[in-house]
């Protein structure tokens, strides 16, 4: 079975500052792993994702994430947070090894508030 | 190059109605997912399409629940005898197929159905 943990329902954050949205995950094979964003009342855009290789993956709009296979974790980050940054973020996993491999297993969600 | 469409964007319904939600997935994708987010519940997968295969149900909530895929392009996602609890924003996504592996998943902006 996969899972994914997104300890934070919401996290603030300055405008300029660094943002951090956390992510943990479980599966029993190795991962593939995905950040998307949910604007309001808009579907899920694609972020970024990690399948193999550099620990650190780089996304749209300024995000990177750094996988910690120890840790199992794969937390969003971002340098300078902007006001426009402020959204609702998935993170989700899908294990390469196994029957169901095409399915997404997502977190709850994490809100994202920008503030000016 | 169009993503992917959902139509109705908004339905609302009374309870012990049909309902009928519709995908239509971007251009060559042969994998079609469909997926429920509930407030406060992240997505929850629903069901997959992939090609000619036999689709992958496992995450339908009850036989209130059918979907079909007709020509392996648009999908209609049939919920029978509607009830509160199926009031939520449905999602459908598509993406490519590689190999034995998916890329990522594009999703379209939901049906946010209500049920009276």
């Amino acid at each position: 079975a996969q899972s994914v943990a997104q300890p934070e329902d919401q996290v603030n954050v300055a405008e300029g500052n660094p943002l951090t949205v956390k992510c943990t995950y479980s599966v029993s094979g190795n991962p593939y792993l995905f950040w998307y964003v949910q604007y309001p009342n808009r579907g899920l855009q694609f972020l970024l994702k990690y399948i193999t290789g550099d620990n650190l993956v780089k996304g749209s709009y300024g995000f990177e994430a750094e996988f910690n296979k120890s840790q199992t974790s794969f937390h969003l980050k971002k340098p300078s947070a902007l006001v426009s940054d402020s959204a609702l973020y998935f993170c989700a996993v899908r294990d390469l090894t196994g029957a169901g491999s095409y399915q997404l297993t997502f977190g709850k969600g994490t809100k994202l508030s920008v503030i000016p | 190059g169009a993503g992917v469409s959902q139509s109705p964007s908004n339905k609302v319904t009374e309870k012990g109605k049909d309902v009928e939600l519709r995908c239509d997935p971007i251009s060559g994708h042969t994998a079609l997912y469909w997926y429920r987010q509930s407030l406060g519940q992240g997505l929850e997968f629903l069901i997959y399409f992939q090609g000619n295969s036999a689709p992958d149900k496992s995450g339908l909530p009850s036989d209130r629940f059918s979907a079909e895929r007709t020509g392996g392009s648009v999908s209609t996602l049939t919920i029978q005898r509607t009830q509160q609890e199926d009031s939520a924003v449905y999602l459908c996504a598509s993406s490519s197929f590689i190999g034995t592996s998916n890329n990522e998943q594009f999703f379209g902006p939901g049906t946010r159905l209500t049920v009276l």
